[in-house]
C-alpha cells in the first residue's frame, strides 16, 4: 500500500490563481480531511469527508473547496489564492469506527503564495 | 474556545535519560487525547491514543498519562535515543467528534549523545 499520497510536493503561486493540491489514499478509508501547518501553530482542520459523497466544514474553511466523488481521492481547491494561504497543507485519511481511529498524514504539500 | 498548549521551547536531554513532554487543555472535556510524532519536512505519525477513562497507557519505551481533573496529558520517553528527536504533537478531539482533531503546536524535543 501507498497509504496517503499528496502532490505537488512544493508550488508556487500568484496572488489570485487557483490550484488544485491533490490527495489519493489506497487503505479504503471511509474519513478523510485536509489540514493546514503554520510556524508556531497547531495542525488545523481545513474541510473533511465522512465518505463518498459527503464533505463538511472544519476550523479554517474560507477560500478552500472541496469534494468527494470517490473513497480514494479527496482534492482541495484554493480558488483565488492569497499569501495568507502560504502554509504546508497536509491530507489525512482514518478506517470507519467510533471516532478513536488514529488518523494517517500525507508528506504534505508546501504552497507559496507571493 | 477549546485550546492545547504544549511548550513551545525545544526540550533539549541527554541519550538514556527520560524525556518527559506536557499537553494541557483548557474549556473541553475530551473523550480521547493522542500524540503523534512528526519529523522535518514529514506528516505526523500516530503514536499513541489515551481515553478518559484510562489513566495510562505505555508502549515501549512510550509512556502516556491523562489526567482530566488537571487537564493535562504528559508523554514520556524512556531510555531516550537520538533517534527520538523529533516534533511531538498532542491531539483532542474537536467537539460534534468523529475524527475532528485540534493539535497542539508541539514541542520539539533534541536528544544529544
Amino acid at each position: 500500500n501507498a497509504g496517503v499520497t499528496q502532490t505537488p510536493k512544493f508550488q508556487v503561486l500568484k496572488t489570485g490563481q487557483s490550484m488544485t493540491l491533490q490527495c489519493a489514499q489506497d487503505m479504503n478509508h471511509e474519513y478523510m480531511s485536509w489540514y493546514r501547518q503554520d510556524p508556531g501553530m497547531g495542525l488545523r482542520l481545513i474541510h473533511y469527508s465522512v465518505g463518498a459523497g459527503i464533505t463538511d466544514q472544519g476550523e479554517v474553511p474560507n477560500g478552500y473547496n472541496v469534494s468527494r466523488s470517490t473513497t480514494e481521492d479527496f482534492p482541495l481547491r484554493l480558488l483565488s489564492a492569497a499569501p495568507s494561504q502560504t502554509s504546508v497543507y497536509f491530507c489525512a485519511s482514518s478506517p470507519p469506527g467510533q471516532g478513536l481511529e488514529t488518523q494517517y498524514f500525507g508528506p504534505g504539500t508546501r504552497l507559496l503564495v507571493l | 474556545s477549546q485550546k492545547i498548549e504544549q511548550n513551545s521551547e525545544a526540550l533539549n536531554i541527554q541519550e538514556g535519560k527520560t524525556a518527559t513532554l506536557t499537553c494541557n487543555y483548557t474549556n473541553y472535556s475530551p473523550a480521547y487525547l493522542q500524540w503523534y510524532r512528526q519529523d522535518p519536512g514529514r506528516g505526523p505519525v500516530f503514536l499513541l491514543l489515551i481515553r478518559e477513562n484510562e489513566k495510562e497507557k505505555r508502549k515501549e519505551r512510550l509512556k502516556v498519562t491523562f489526567d482530566t481533573t488537571l487537564k493535562q496529558s504528559l508523554f514520556h520517553i524512556t531510555a531516550s535515543q537520538p533517534a527520538d528527536s523529533a516534533t511531538y504533537l498532542c491531539a483532542l478531539p474537536l467537539s460534534g467528534g468523529y475524527n475532528k482533531l485540534i493539535f497542539g503546536a508541539g514541542t520539539r524535543l533534541a536528544v544529544h549523545p
